[in-house]
């Protein structure tokens, strides 16, 4: 079955850069699916980041958009996440997932069925 | 932007039927999907496409999603249940519930 691991930095500067990877296995990244993040902050709710296909197609969280890339890899089976000029307020855990999504009857429906166990990332000096 | 709205708590008594709903604007003109949560774990889905289970989620969980709410419903509440769910929809970008943490006493 298909897994997600997240890797990357745990601390980063604020004003910096958030880089984030999550590698894929059992399972192909040019499947029919999203590659999504969501990212935690400490004792809140859970927010959408946005997500990548593999064609490249992406959609990113508007109130986020300005600052984030989320590219590809497919000869590495992987995605990442880049989130720039960082503050404390993106102090959160990051996770990746996988995302399905598609037209039934006449409405869009969108979920993720599998998820890394998450990184927690820093912001601080 | 599209909001969903949760309550932040519930509490049911073991074996009782919980129920935990998420509102939104024409919520029922969308699909709606619920994560369960455990402290320090990663969301799990429970529900998708308002009303299915994923292979592996007990019967005890089902969905519903009419009008401007849609509801999680656990039938005969396990004390294993008790975690934060979210509910979720797409609206041009994947929106979250605030949560709502369930307690089982």
């Amino acid at each position: 079955q298909v897994q997600l691991q997240e890797s990357g930095p745990g601390l980063v500067k604020p004003s910096g850069t958030l880089s984030l990877t999550c590698a894929v296995s059992g399972g192909s990244i040019s499947s029919s699916n999203w590659w999504s993040w969501v990212r935690q902050p400490p004792g809140k709710g859970l927010e959408w980041i946005g997500e990548i296909y593999h064609s490249g197609s992406t959609n990113y969280n508007p109130s986020l958009k300005s600052r984030v890339t989320i590219s590809v890899d497919k000869s590495k089976n992987q995605f990442s996440l880049k989130l720039s000029s960082v503050t404390a307020a993106d102090t959160a855990v990051y996770y990746c997932a996988r995302g399905y999504s598609g037209t039934l009857g006449y409405y869009y429906y969108y979920y993720m069925d599998v998820w890394g166990k998450g990184t927690t990332v820093t912001v601080s000096s | 932007s599209y909001e969903l709205t949760q309550p932040p708590s519930v509490s049911v008594s073991p074996g009782q039927t919980a129920s935990i709903t998420c509102s939104g604007d024409k919520l029922g003109d969308k699909y709606a999907c619920w994560y369960q949560q455990k402290p320090g774990q990663s969301p799990v889905l429970v529900i998708y496409q308002d009303s299915k289970r994923p292979s592996g989620i007990p019967e005890r969980f089902s969905g519903s999603n009419s009008g401007n709410t849609a509801t999680l419903t656990i039938s005969g509440t396990q004390a294993l249940d008790e975690a934060d769910y979210y509910c979720q929809a797409w609206d041009s970008q994947g929106v979250f519930g605030g949560g709502t943490k369930l307690t089982v006493l």
